[in-house]
């Protein structure tokens, strides 16, 4: 069965500052994608990851998937209030043909005025 | 609309009733997907739609739940004597570039 594990599970932090959301797995998947959810909607699609040491930048957030394609991390710099909500990690089932994605449990984000 | 439309956003049932949530997913979009998310959680898995394929069913939970996707477009997700732990919210996925997908804003499913 792949897992992910994401961690911290929960982060409430000053507005300016730096954190670094980690999303770790002992599978391998053949893509990785970050969603951030707010409350009462569904999850938005931030990013995709395919390569292995692959980074992507959004603005202010930083996107790494490992060079094993076994685990990935979300660096935001300089944090804002408008970049509370439940970050998601979700990973693409290596397995056969199918699309199914396996989410991590979340990390909640509270940045603070 | 230009995204993902469920219905309802939210229901109240009685334990042991049978539910039916509707799921409409963007246009063109050949793929579907169900999960579940308990408060503050991760998604849960529930089954896949793509196209003609046999669906994958592997997520649901127990024989009383099934989805069924009518002429490749709507779909619907049919919960048969709710039960407590059934309390959730229910979302539905498209995409026309699995994995990457657009979600509707799900349905608050409460079990009384």
């Amino acid at each position: 069965t792949q897992l992910l594990e994401q961690s911290p599970q929960f982060l409430s932090i000053q507005e300016g500052e730096n954190l670094t959301v980690y999303c770790n797995s002992s599978s391998v998947f053949s893509s990785l994608q970050w969603y951030r959810q707010e409350p009462g909607e569904g999850p938005v699609l931030l990013v995709t990851v395919v390569t292995g040491g692959e980074v992507k930048k959004l603005k202010r957030l930083t996107f790494q998937f490992g060079d094993a394609r076994k685990d990935s991390s979300l660096h935001i710099t300089a944090a804002q209030p408008g970049d509370t909500g439940l970050y998601l990690c979700a990973g693409a089932s290596n397995a056969g043909n199918t699309g199914k994605l396996i989410f991590g449990q979340g990390t909640t984000l509270q940045v603070k005025p | 609309g230009a995204g993902v439309s469920q219905s309802p956003s939210n229901k109240v049932t009685e334990k042991g009733k049978d539910v039916e949530l509707r799921c409409d997913p963007i246009s063109g979009h050949t793929a579907l997907y169900w999960y579940r998310q308990s408060l503050g959680q991760g998604l849960e898995f529930l089954i896949y739609f793509q196209g003609n394929s046999a669906p994958d069913k592997s997520g649901l939970p127990s024989d009383r739940f099934s989805a069924e996707r009518t002429g490749g477009s709507v779909s619907t997700l049919t919960i048969q004597r709710t039960q407590q732990e059934d309390s959730a919210v229910y979302l539905c996925a498209s995409s026309l570039n699995p994995p990457e997908a657009f979600f509707g804003q799900g349905t608050r499913l409460t079990v009384v």
